[in-house]
């Protein structure tokens, strides 16, 4: 089974501040995703890749970047946390886009202060 | 792409069968129908997926009706680890293949 790890698996952060969150999966999927999930809702796609050294916008980029450095490795930086940006984060990573099943990772719980 | 709507919350003894029902009434000929579920401090697991009429594997059992507008996820013999969100999706193959979108789900309680 296809194996996401997260990491830091929470963090506080101040606002203002620079937070990393970072993924790497082990299955040499292609796509992997990062969604931002809020208390009581669904997840909401951020950024996502489809190959190495490149990028794509979600729904909801604002405030986010990301960065794709190799195959297994997939980042989410947010350069000036704010309040809004507390939630669970959550990287998933697929062979290919659409219809092939998305394997998430355990979660990165973000509290913004 | 298509949206869903799911009932917002179940709930369940142990030992039932679970049907969870999702609308999607606007779905096109190329998206197919995911199921995922969350249980608490996890990411979602993928369930079971299908593009029409019955799909089976060893964890639940997918309906699909014939205008493909409504499917029923089956759970046999809930269990209290059954207890957690259960997301439908429905996702183009197309050129937007990375659009998958989870909505709120229906918030499964399983009671002993």
């Amino acid at each position: 089974e296809a194996a996401v790890t997260q990491s830091p698996r929470s963090k506080v952060a101040v606002t203002g501040g620079k937070v990393t969150l970072s993924c790497h999966q082990t299955n040499n999927h292609d796509y992997m995703y990062w969604y931002r999930q809020d208390t009581g809702h669904g997840l909401r796609l951020i950024h996502y890749s489809y190959v190495a050294d490149s990028t794509e916008k979600g729904d909801i980029p604002d405030g986010y970047k990301a960065s794709r450095p190799s195959q297994e490795n997939f980042s989410l930086i947010l350069e000036l946390a704010s309040l809004s940006q507390t939630a669970v984060y959550f990287c998933a990573s697929s062979v290919s886009g659409g219809q092939d099943t998305q394997y998430f990772g355990p979660g990165t719980r973000l509290l913004v202060l | 792409l298509a949206k869903t709507t799911q009932p917002p919350s179940m709930e369940a003894y142990e030992g039932q069968e679970v049907n969870v029902s999702c609308s999607h009434t606007n779905i096109a000929t190329s998206e197919y129908i995911y199921w995922y579920r969350q249980v608490p401090h996890q990411g979602p697991q993928f369930i079971i997926q299908g593009y029409k009429d019955y799909v089976v594997n060893e964890v639940a059992s997918l309906f699909i009706s014939a205008d493909r507008k409504l499917s029923t996820l089956s759970l046999p013999w809930v269990s209290l680890r059954d207890a957690a969100v259960y997301y439908c999706i429905v996702t183009d193959i197309g050129t937007n293949a990375y659009k998958v979108i989870f909505g709120k789900g229906t918030h499964l309680h399983v009671l002993p």
